[in-house]
């Protein structure tokens, strides 16, 4: 079973929808987690950290849910700029190693 | 501000030849450096961590090493480099304390023909 697992996409939805990832990772100890947006060609960048409560910013929520060992992004109001990969992030615990997913596909469509 | 340096942004290279691939943080002191692989159309696979000057732990067995001779500098070298090389190189910091946000440098797109 890989460390972090999402579902690769392609997510096609139109402007304005709602989306939702679900990002699942295995280490139960993992501690700190994350979303990163990736653009074609493109170095990763942080969209957001997860937090245990979770956490909004903007169109964007994320929620972390424990005792499924699992992650979620939602994007609400899609923009065309929304377009890109994301990446979900897990540093398990006593580690300082980042463990990314392989990333969901998105694209906002006109 | 805190900003990293990684360069060159492309590079083509015969296969047999050597790599070296540098990256540079500016701004914090003492970081965790990080470098990564992304083959096209796959994820971010670890290959080297660092928590401090000269000390590397490699995270895949290949024909490819790193070494960090400065506190702030991080490189990745190879003595000849293989097709199966090719790939988007990314380097990467984080504060020492660790379950913080990571930064990423602009990659090296590298080609090995």
């Amino acid at each position: 079973r890989k460390e972090v697992e999402q579902d690769p996409g392609p997510f096609n939805v139109p402007e304005g929808a709602t989306v939702a990832f679900n990002c699942t990772y295995s280490n139960s100890a993992s501690q700190s987690f994350f979303w990163y947006r990736q653009d074609c060609r493109k170095e990763p960048k942080l969209l957001m950290s997860v937090y245990s409560s979770g956490n909004e910013d903007g169109r964007f929520t994320a929620q972390l849910n424990r005792a499924s060992q699992y992650i979620s992004l939602l994007i609400r109001d899609s923009k065309l700029s929304d377009s890109a990969t994301y990446l979900c992030v897990v540093n398990p615990a006593g580690t300082y190693k980042y463990i990314f997913g392989t990333g969901t596909r998105l694209k906002v469509l006109a | 501000s805190q900003t990293i340096h990684q360069w060159p942004a492309t590079l083509v290279q015969p296969v047999g030849s050597p790599l070296s691939l540098e990256c540079t943080v500016e701004g914090t002191s003492n970081p965790n450096l990080y470098w990564y692989r992304q083959a096209a159309g796959r994820g971010l696979q670890l290959l080297f961590y660092s928590v401090g000057i000269g000390q590397i732990s490699s995270e895949v067995p290949q024909n490819l090493s790193a070494s960090r001779p400065q506190d702030r500098q991080f490189i990745l070298s190879s003595k000849k480099l293989l097709l199966s090389d090719s790939g988007f190189y990314l380097c990467a910091w984080s504060v020492v304390s660790g379950g913080t946000e990571a930064f990423f440098g602009q990659g090296t797109r590298l080609t090995v023909v």
